[in-house]
């Protein structure tokens, strides 16, 4: 059984930093690509970044409006993707969700699994 | 970047009744390996989003087949044969034939 589950997230100041996981079981993490998302309150959904897989060159593309502040990575031997989050802005208060990516493979099993995602609030 | 245009915006339907979906990209979704990298999203209040159709068409394990997905190229419709009670939420759209990734702005269903 595929399980994602996301953690990390807290009430922060602006300008600092948090560092998000993402902790999967259920499929074979290091073949997979992985995207990071977000939420604000009230709003719709965002595509926040992303990280290849390692036969993908483990590159990473993110959201201008996090490009330079945010840094994904990931653990192979732990099946976890890691989002570090810095010069946090008050605009960066959402719930943040994790999934695997379709990038290297078909849209069948991508985008599949979601957890209950890690709420981050940006507040002084 | 790929806008994503979904309508209407909101839905209010009685039980038993169908409910049409669109979403419309603002450039190709079909990719050059032939297959379209558009998705259909659920997000019922208070839960994270569920994956409802991939491919355009294809049902994800344990959607309930009142759910079908439909189109090509930049238009695409999700339709409900019999909208229930528990179908209510917000609907997104998706694709992933390009970064960045986008969503349609959402369509919220709700029950007469």
């Amino acid at each position: 059984e595929v399980q994602v589950v996301e953690s990390g997230g807290g009430l922060v100041q602006p300008g600092r930093s948090l560092r998000l996981s993402c902790t999967t079981s259920g499929f074979t993490f290091g073949a997979e690509s992985m995207s990071w998302f977000r939420q604000a309150p009230g709003k719709g959904l965002e595509w926040v970044g992303f990280i290849a897989s390692k036969a993908y060159g483990g590159t990473t593309h993110y959201a201008a409006s996090v490009e330079g502040r945010f840094t994904i990575s990931r653990d192979d031997s732990k099946s976890i993707a890691y989002l570090q989050m810095d010069s946090l802005k008050t605009e960066d208060t959402a719930v943040y969700y994790c999934s695997r990516d379709s990038y290297g493979h078909s849209p069948i099993d991508s985008f599949d699994f979601w957890g209950q995602g890690t709420m981050v609030t940006v507040s002084s | 970047d790929v806008v994503m245009t979904q309508t209407p915006l909101s839905l209010s339907v009685t039980p038993g009744q169908p409910a049409s979906i669109s979403c419309k990209s603002s450039q190709s979704l079909v990719h050059t390996d032939g297959k379209t990298y558009f998705f259909w999203y659920l997000q019922k209040p208070g839960q994270s989003p569920h994956l409802l159709i991939s491919e355009v068409s294809n049902r994800f394990s344990g959607v309930p087949d009142r759910f079908s997905g439909s189109g090509s190229g930049t238009d695409f419709t999700l339709k409900i044969s019999r909208v229930e009670a528990e179908d209510v939420g917000v609907y997104y759209c998706m694709h992933s034939i390009q970064l960045p990734r986008t969503f349609g702005q959402g369509t919220r269903l709700e029950i007469k």
